[in-house]
């Protein structure tokens, strides 16, 4: 079945540029008209919502990270990466990929999730 | 965005005991058209992911046990664990996809054995 698994630095200092990437296994990127994920999940606290990316590129970022974020797919790799630019304490998290449902936004696939720590 | 609120923030339940949920959406999240509530469960143990549990308010996950359901439309919606096991401890969000992004998660409700 589909897996997803995030990869990346697990720590990144104050101002720079966290980068993760999303390895989808068990199925083609590039297939069923999913829109690709990025969740976060502040310490102990809720859930957040970045944004998605459709295999041909199409994009929607959470309107209150637009600015900072980017997403962005390889086909050939099956794989999709997040940006986030400019980052400070208040953006350490545990970074999920999630995969909603094809045709509506419950997720009902996630990735194990990576810790992101930003410190100097 | 619509904002989702759950109550309790925490609960403690016997073994073999019903656990009840709420949640509360900012504007309703049931969809004219269809007659479906755009909401959804979550349960998720430390260190794990959130597991999707119920979809459209009241639809069970394939091997999700029945001994988890939902309820409600409109606005309010409530998760009952009919009789709590020790693998339910958890946290349970709730989640609406009804409108355009972004999509929202409640706080979460965190469930415990008393």
């Amino acid at each position: 079945q589909v897996q997803l698994q995030e990869s990346g630095p697990g720590l990144v200092k104050p101002s720079q540029t966290l980068s993760l990437t999303c390895t989808v296994s068990g199925g083609s990127i590039s297939s069923g008209g999913y829109y690709w994920s990025w969740i976060r999940q502040h310490p102990g606290k809720g859930l957040e919502w970045i944004g998605y990316i459709y295999y041909s590129g199409s994009t929607y970022y959470n309107p209150s990270l637009k600015s900072r974020v980017t997403i962005s797919v390889d086909t050939s790799k099956n794989q999709f990466s997040l940006k986030l630019s400019s980052v400070t304490a208040a953006d350490t998290a545990v970074y999920y990929c999630a995969r909603p449902s094809l045709h509506y936004w419950y997720f009902d696939l996630w990735g194990r999730g990576t810790l992101v720590t930003v410190s100097s | 965005d619509i904002v989702m609120t759950q109550s309790p923030d925490s609960l403690a339940v016997s073994l073999g005991e019903r656990a009840t949920i709420n949640c509360k959406s900012s504007q309703s999240v049931l969809y004219s058209s269809n007659n479906k509530n755009y909401l959804a469960w979550y349960q998720q143990k430390p260190g794990q992911p959130p597991k999707l549990l119920i979809y459209w308010a009241s639809t069970r996950e394939s091997g999700v046990p029945d001994r988890f359901s939902g309820s409600g439309s409109g606005t309010d919606f409530t998760l009952t664990i009919s009789s709590l096991q020790a693998e339910d401890v958890a946290v349970y969000y709730c989640q609406q996809y009804y409108s355009t992004p972004p999509f929202t998660f409640g706080p979460g409700t965190k469930v415990d054995i008393k």
